[in-house]
């Protein structure tokens, strides 16, 4: 079975404090993306991966960093939390090159809320 | 991208085969059918794609007609843990910009 694993499910924190969302991934896949979900927005993409020390910006990158030390790992990088990053925030990998299309696998999500 | 028609909510019953459906008339020769479903909460999970085949898995079946404007999902014995929105996506390869539409919302009813 394939795993996307996502290492905290429902996270609170406080306004102004670091925090990290770690995914780890088992299928060997060298692209990893890390997404936010709020309802009416659809899926936003925040940073993507498409190998290890590699990143690149998505659509809303301001307020975050990512890190990708393993090719198995992509970590989430929140530098100063806001309110308004109160989201469910989804991180996914797929493989990079396929003959027979491709799937993106995503993990089950983390809920963070910013007070 | 090829745009997709699917049908806002739908009702099966429990053990019963859940039909989904999903319009894609300007579908390109070298486009796949992915479809996802959503459970409320959790992320998308992926059930099945195919290009112009029928697909089956553990999950579900895949059934794209010979023209490839329309295609069916198919959960054989639907139940209620197959409450969920289905996505319909029609593009050559998913990326980073994958976009799920409304989708379907399924209810299995008891």
């Amino acid at each position: 079975d394939v795993k996307v694993t996502q290492s905290s499910r429902y996270l609170v924190k406080r306004t102004g404090e670091k925090v990290f969302l770690e995914c780890v991934q088992d299928m060997d896949h060298e692209n990893m993306f890390w997404y936010r979900q709020d309802p009416g927005l659809g899926l936003r993409l925040i940073y993507f991966s498409y190998d290890v020390k590699m990143k690149e910006k998505g659509d809303i990158p301001e307020g975050y960093s990512v890190s990708r030390e393993k090719k198995e790992r992509f970590s989430l990088i929140l530098e100063s939390a806001s309110t308004n990053q109160t989201s469910m925030y989804l991180c996914a990998s797929s493989r990079q090159n396929s003959n027979s299309g491709n799937t993106i696998y995503f993990g089950e999500g983390s809920w963070l809320t910013v007070v | 991208d090829a745009k997709t028609t699917q049908p806002p909510s739908m009702d099966c019953a429990e053990g019963r085969a859940a039909n989904l459906p999903c319009n894609h008339s300007t579908i390109s020769g070298n486009e796949y059918v992915y479809w996802y479903r959503q459970i409320h909460s959790q992320g998308p999970q992926y059930i099945i794609h195919g290009l112009k085949n029928n697909e089956t898995n553990e999950m579900a079946s895949l059934i794209i007609t010979e023209d490839r404007k329309s295609s069916t999902l198919i959960l054989p014995h639907a139940t209620l843990r197959d409450t969920a929105v289905y996505y319909c996506i029609v593009r050559v390869v998913l990326d980073d910009k994958i976009i799920f539409g409304k989708g379907t919302r399924l209810h299995i009813l008891p």
